[in-house]
């Protein structure tokens, strides 16, 4: 099992961009969720999803969004990219809810500019 | 509005000595308290868990302890090595376990 896998590891946008974050799980998992981490901001909850064709909003969800068309995928998609999207960006899975072991990928470093 | 509450920010610890990180919160219905280990450049990975049925759970050298009437949990880390060096995240989540909350971590550092 590859676990849970994001694409791509960096990437450099300007201002104005639009552009995809992928993020793939093979564990079966129901619950998916993004998150943005800063330095001194911890890691905060952008969108969630606990199943296929479930999406929700987390903590921070303007500029981005999200769809669940298969339990596998959860694309992160950033309309307008701005130098405040800037960070590495998270996704995780677990196998029912949040409240259980979050298994997350190896990030996507981020910056806007 | 932070609803849990970390600290310290960092903390150096001897080799061999006792790492303790501390989290408040205020949400009276979270019921699911998890601490994630962060190593640079990787994604964080689950330590341990606890949930307020049990006022500690220890798991080899970590050890949760909980106190649910004053809203705060903590990690101690027995005989912490340079290995642990990392930053360590609380978290909480409610019943329907829909958001996992996290503090803003600690950057543990372990001198040898």
């Amino acid at each position: 099992n590859a676990g849970v896998t994001q694409t791509p590891k960096f990437q450099v946008l300007k201002t104005g961009q639009s552009m995809t974050l992928q993020c793939a799980q093979d564990m079966n998992h129901e619950y998916m969720s993004w998150y943005r981490q800063d330095p001194g901001m911890g890691l905060r909850l952008i969108h969630y999803s606990v199943g296929a064709g479930i999406t929700d909003q987390g903590e921070v969800p303007n500029g981005y969004n999200v769809s669940r068309s298969t339990t596998e995928d959860f694309p992160l998609r950033l309309l307008s990219a701005a130098p405040s999207q800037t960070s590495v960006y998270f996704c995780a899975s677990s196998y029912y809810r949040a409240n259980t072991e979050a298994f997350f990928g190896q990030g996507t470093r981020l910056t806007v500019v | 509005q932070q609803q849990v509450k970390q600290s310290p920010q960092s903390l150096i610890v001897q080799k061999g000595g006792i790492s303790i990180i501390n989290c408040a919160y205020e949400n009276t219905a979270f019921d699911y308290f998890p601490w994630y280990q962060q190593f640079p450049g990787k994604g964080p990975a689950l330590l341990i868990a606890i949930r307020p049925d049990v006022s500690e759970k220890k798991e080899g050298r970590f050890t949760i302890s909980f106190n649910k009437s004053a809203k705060q949990f903590s990690l101690h880390i027995m005989d912490s090595q340079p290995g642990d060096s990392a930053t360590y995240f609380c978290a909480a989540d409610n019943q329907a376990g829909t958001a996992l909350i996290f503090g803003k971590g600690t950057t543990l550092s372990v001198s040898s």
